[in-house]
């Protein structure tokens, strides 16, 4: 089942922040967080497994609650070039294939 | 050292004519994943693929569209008989192991069917 990304899109000034959400109906097994800028291949942020542990660099980073079944991107002090669309995908078991979200269209202005 | 290679870049068929969609995979990754993109939507799930072997193909439509993964040579998809319902863009990615690694995804093809 697709899991559902909010919100669908934002808009950002440079140096604010932004969460963005993925929830999901089912239990997870891990989350993938993707970034596409329009036109290009989608590029690979992180994955998250099961645990409830946090990830990433300094600026951008995510939250995995196994519980509550979602993640939560954190995106720190944007810059221009965060801007683009973000994608969850989630795995339901280890040999399942990634089920990703609609998407959240981020765009940071100056 | 090369990423996921696609080609081609765009591709415009006419109804009822044959796409072939292919995907050279990183070195040294033997996994790989078809993805279909509408615009606006996100990535689609079709097949994923071993060297010779599909290992799941939940995703692909059951007619006209089949996948394969040779010993030697890119992975191809391919699309029979296109209808105009077939124009997207097409993904691939590929990975070391099975989907808990991440995915390198290739820069797509985006097919048009006129």
């Amino acid at each position: 089942q697709q899991p559902v990304q909010s919100p669908q899109a934002v808009i950002l000034r440079e140096g604010e922040d932004a969460v963005i959400n993925c929830s999901s109906s089912k239990a997870l097994y891990s989350v993938h967080w993707y970034r596409q800028k329009h036109g290009e291949a989608p590029v690979f942020l992180m994955i998250l497994l099961k645990g409830g542990e946090q990830k990433g660099h300094e600026k951008i980073s995510a939250s995995f609650n196994e519980k509550k079944q979602q993640s939560s991107l954190y995106l720190t002090a944007s810059q221009l070039s965060y801007s683009g669309t973000y994608f969850c995908g989630t795995e339901h078991s280890g040999n399942t294939p990634l089920v990703f979200g609609k998407g959240t269209r981020l765009s940071v202005i100056a | 050292n090369a990423g996921v290679m696609q080609n081609p870049r765009h591709l415009v068929r006419r109804r009822g004519q044959e796409a072939r969609l292919r995907c050279s995979p990183m070195k040294g990754h033997s996994h790989v994943y078809w993805y279909r993109q509408l615009p606006e939507e996100g990535l689609k799930f079709m097949v994923y693929l071993q060297k010779e072997n599909i290992i799941d193909e939940s995703g692909m439509p059951k007619e006209r569209f089949s996948a394969e993964f040779p010993k030697e040579g890119p992975s191809i998809l391919r699309i029979q008989q296109v209808v105009r319902g077939d124009s997207a863009a097409y993904f691939c990615a590929s990975s070391p192991d099975r989907t808990s690694y991440e995915q390198y995804f290739g820069p797509g093809t985006r097919l048009t069917v006129t």
